[in-house]
């Protein structure tokens, strides 16, 4: 079954440092994989897509297939970053949504 | 993008009680979906909601308890049926559109609790 692992619960960091929230999964195929956000008294939202390579909010997110994992990553942390990261994947486009457990990323000012 | 509304948007009920939760989409969509996420937990597919047929359940849920409804493509609801403290969670809808990558929205949710 597909399955989508984040193995630190809680990831604290201070302003300015680098920070890097893992993600791992397990599917034979192709997936499609997403970081979803949710900031404090906020709704869960999209944070970017593999596909599209962009950065949003200065994160990126690189797919390493060999690896199966879909890191998110920032070089320099905010405040304003801390809040409940969710990686995600589906199988297929019209399939349904698997997040993982979820990091919660606490930027220490 | 949609925009999701949920109603109630908390609720305390008692042991044994149901409560059915709204959702209402500001645009039609195909594709509406019901999450469970209890505690320090992350999200937990329900069941998929499909306007014209039955909803589909994932593994541990089954119609019984959680029936669902899905008149238009605006609008949905999901019941909590004879309800107990296990059942203590926030319910989420979203909605999304087939085809590749696309995005969900997520609804506010509804923290659910039973005592």
């Amino acid at each position: 079954a597909q399955r989508v692992t984040q193995p630190e619960k809680l990831l604290s960091v201070f302003k300015g440092a680098p920070v890097e929230l893992k993600c791992n999964y397990s599917y034979s195929g192709s997936p499609e994989l997403f970081w979803y956000v949710q900031y404090s008294r906020q709704r869960l939202q999209l944070l970017l897509r593999h596909i599209s390579r962009e950065s949003i909010k200065g994160f990126t997110a690189d797919l390493n297939k060999g690896e199966t994992s879909f890191h998110l990553k920032k070089p320099f942390a905010q405040e304003e970053d801390s809040a409940m990261y969710y990686c995600a994947l589906k199988k297929t486009s019209y399939d349904k949504v698997i997040f993982g457990p979820g990091t919660s990323l606490s930027v220490i000012p | 993008s949609a925009v999701i509304s949920q109603k109630p948007s908390r609720d305390i009920c008692q042991r044994g009680t149901s409560l059915t939760i709204q959702c209402q989409v500001d645009s039609q969509v195909t594709m509406m979906f019901w999450y469970r996420q209890q505690p320090g937990q992350s999200l937990t597919l329900i069941a998929t909601a499909n306007q014209g047929s039955e909803a589909t359940y994932e593994s541990g849920f089954v119609i019984d308890k959680f029936p669902i409804s899905r008149p238009n493509l605006t609008f949905s609801t999901l019941t909590v049926s004879n309800m107990s403290p296990e059942d203590s969670s926030i319910y989420l809808c979203s909605v999304g559109e087939g085809g590749s990558y696309n995005e969900q929205f997520f609804g506010p949710g509804t923290r659910l609790t039973v005592l």
